[in-house]
């Protein structure tokens, strides 16, 4: 059964520093996802893209995130400058027509 | 912008019990999705349930779309059901606080 991957799975970095979180979503999938989810709290929503193109965005995403689909199988998140309040399991998730969402295993960041 | 409360936030079983989580929303949606966050983190599908009812197993799901709510039952708990069950609605999905689910043996 197809299904989203996501790497690495976890992931350290110093405050300061860039990051790039890498998804690949299910291949014939239109719509793409990133969430995170902070240690002990619910899942927020993060970015949705769609046709290549941002379609809409949390108050969360600001300058420092970024998203892309460089390819036809990638999308990546990437987060200019990582502050400690980064810190977060991340979510990527895609879907195809069908409004219901299949999500990756999550990468774990981690900013010291 | 759109509510989703779950109950009950915390629930602890023996194993063999029933039991019944709830999800209210605040508005009407073309989109409802029950998840199993495992003790790894990982968010497993449950249900795509906008309306109606789903059986998986010994899961099943409940949405009254007019009314506002869904259900996820889970019949005859195993340890294995342990950990978080998260409602979500809505095309970029709005979570709950989840439900966390312990099964004691």
């Amino acid at each position: 059964e197809p299904e989203v991957t996501q790497t690495p799975s976890h992931q350290v970095t110093q405050m300061g520093q860039e990051v790039i979180l890498r998804c690949v979503p299910i291949s014939n999938h239109l719509y793409f996802y990133w969430y995170r989810q902070i240690l002990g709290q619910k899942v927020e929503f993060l970015v949705s893209f769609y046709n290549n193109e941002i379609s809409e965005k949390s108050e969360i995403f600001d300058d420092q995130f970024s998203v892309e689909r460089p390819d036809g199988s990638n999308f990546t998140l990437k987060i200019r400058s990582t502050k400690l309040e980064d810190s977060a399991m991340y979510f990527c998730a895609s879907r195809r027509l069908v409004w219901e969402q299949y999500f990756g295993p999550g990468t774990r960041l981690t900013v010291t | 912008g759109i509510q989703v409360e779950q109950s009950p936030p915390d629930l602890i079983l023996q194993e063999g019990a029933n039991s019944t989580l709830r999800c209210n929303f605040s508005d009407s949606v073309n989109n409802l999705q029950w998840f199993h966050q495992n003790p790894w983190g990982q968010l497993i599908n449950l249900f795509y349930i906008p309306s109606g009812t789903k059986q998986n197993g010994r899961l099943s799901a409940t949405t009254v779309a007019t009314e506002r709510y869904s259900l996820l039952y889970i019949s005859s708990s195993q340890t294995t059901d342990s950990g978080v069950y998260f409602c979500a609605v809505a095309e970029k999905l709005v979570f709950g606080k989840g439900t966390k689910l312990t099964v004691n043996p």
